[in-house]
């Protein structure tokens, strides 16, 4: 049974880099199947896809997020990684990990983890 | 603003039927399969249909969807309350090369 953990950061400041893992276990990120997913949820509000990244390590971003995100994967560690610049007060949000077997089917989860930016 | 458009709410009693609708257009919902998830407070996620109509292992069989042109729907028949909890549609999104989200439906079992 495959589960993701995603690191905590907690509160970050303003203009600062969020940076996140997402620890894959019961199974091994080095698989041509799966696309390892960032996606975030703002307070009281939808699902935002931030990106994907194979376990090559070629990435895919949303566009709107695209000038301020990079993906990477770390097969050794068997972990996947988010790195979001320039942070404002609108990427509070609870940030979650998962795994998409076929173009938006997620079908596991990690537990998400809340990121609040204040300074 | 969500790509894809759900009803903010929608309730039912116990042993009910409800459907939530989800709209979209020929770049998500129309070229591709639909995806319905249930979301619990304070938990993940969780995909109760794929592939615009299947359900995955362990779902009850009261979920069911369809899919018809650019719009879709998630029925759920015999209401319980353990239903309670919102709902979101998913699409892959043609040129995004990544899925794109409904705002999500709050069922409330009355």
């Amino acid at each position: 049974q495959v589960q993701l953990q995603e690191s905590a950061p907690g509160l970050v400041k303003p203009s600062q880099t969020l940076s996140l893992t997402c620890s894959v276990s019961g199974g091994s990120i080095r698989s041509a199947e799966y696309y390892w997913t960032w996606l975030r949820q703002s307070p009281g509000k939808g699902l935002e896809w931030i990106g994907h990244t194979y376990y090559s390590g070629r990435a895919f971003y949303n566009p709107s997020l695209k000038s301020r995100v990079s993906l990477s994967v770390d097969t050794s560690k068997n972990q996947f990684s988010l790195k979001l610049n320039s942070l404002t007060a609108a990427d509070t949000a609870v940030y979650f990990c998962a795994r998409d077997v076929n173009g938006g089917h997620f079908d596991v989860w990690g537990q998400g983890t809340l990121v609040t930016v204040a300074s | 603003q969500s790509v894809l458009t759900q009803p903010p709410s929608v309730s039912g009693t116990p042993g009910q039927r409800v459907t939530i609708s989800c709209s979209g257009s020929s770049s998500n919902i129309g070229g591709n399969s639909v995806f319905w998830y249930q979301q619990l407070p304070g938990a993940a996620p969780k995909v109760v249909i794929y592939s615009s109509s299947q359900r995955p292992s362990g779902v009850p069989d009261r979920f069911s969807a369809s899919k018809s042109g650019a719009s879709a729907s998630l029925t759920i028949s015999g209401l319980q309350s353990e239903d309670e909890a919102h709902y979101f549609c998913a699409a892959w999104e043609d040129g995004l090369s990544g899925p794109v989200f409904g705002g999500g439906t709050k069922l409330t079992v009355l």
